[in-house]
């Protein structure tokens, strides 16, 4: 099974909200990771999660706040966000952060959110 | 740093024809290659990839070469399929920084008509 997968599949908040954006995987991987992806770019790194711990955060705004409550979730805790921050969220999971480069990303569907 | 360069899209092509997508890369130290393919309203899928010179990544059709000479991974199909348009993304991974990083291209969108 090398399925990641996202809820919700669609969020619309608006700038006062909190919302969450939930993330598994079942793969025995250790390292997580959040993305961001605007219309017709690739996707952008936002956090990573090595072992359950924060390893990598890519100087992303504190109305993002990541978490990782066990080794199979992630989730993205968002507030007070700007329409600017309306993407494709994804989560990908990798086999670990460090040492074998061939380890590949193994995406989610993503979840499209709209901040009006 | 590190980059991939892929060619610009889209790229439109009929049933049937043949498809290379060209993909180049600026690495230090050894990176791995990958083709991944994010069809429309969907996240990205690993299409294939290659992890030292002269491997072939292949699968549903698709195939490429890692090419340390020319530093490139294109992307090739003999005959597409209507079902094959999509947005690719060349990416490559590397042990920068102190941890294995994926860097994308800037994707090619792929159309194929009947």
């Amino acid at each position: 099974d090398t399925e990641v997968t996202q809820t919700p599949k669609h969020l619309v908040m608006g700038m006062t909200n909190k919302k969450s954006l939930k993330c598994e995987q079942h793969m025995g991987h250790r390292a997580m990771y959040w993305y961001k992806q605007k219309a017709k770019k690739p996707p952008e790194l936002m956090f990573v999660y090595s072992y359950e711990k924060l390893s990598i955060n890519e100087s992303v705004p504190s109305r993002f706040s990541p978490e990782c409550p066990n080794s199979s979730l992630l989730n993205l805790h968002l507030h007070a966000l700007q329409p600017e921050d309306s993407a494709l969220y994804l989560c990908a999971s990798s086999q670990a952060l460090r040492g074998d480069a061939s380890y590949e990303q193994y995406f989610g569907p993503g979840t499209r959110l709209t901040v009006t | 740093g590190d980059s991939v360069t892929q060619m610009e899209g889209p790229v439109t092509l009929s049933e049937e024809a043949c498809l290379t997508i060209n993909c180049t890369y600026t690495a230090t130290g050894y990176p791995s290659l990958f083709w991944y393919v994010q069809y429309p309203g969907e996240g990205l899928q690993l299409l294939l990839k290659a992890t030292k010179a002269d491997d072939k990544g292949s699968n549903k059709g698709f195939e490429a070469t890692y090419r340390k000479e020319t530093t490139s991974f294109h992307l090739e199909k003999g005959s597409v399929q209507v079902s094959d348009s999509a947005v690719y993304f060349c990416a490559l991974s590397s042990f920068s920084g102190g941890y294995n990083k994926l860097i994308f291209g800037a994707g090619t969108r792929l159309a194929v008509h009947p």
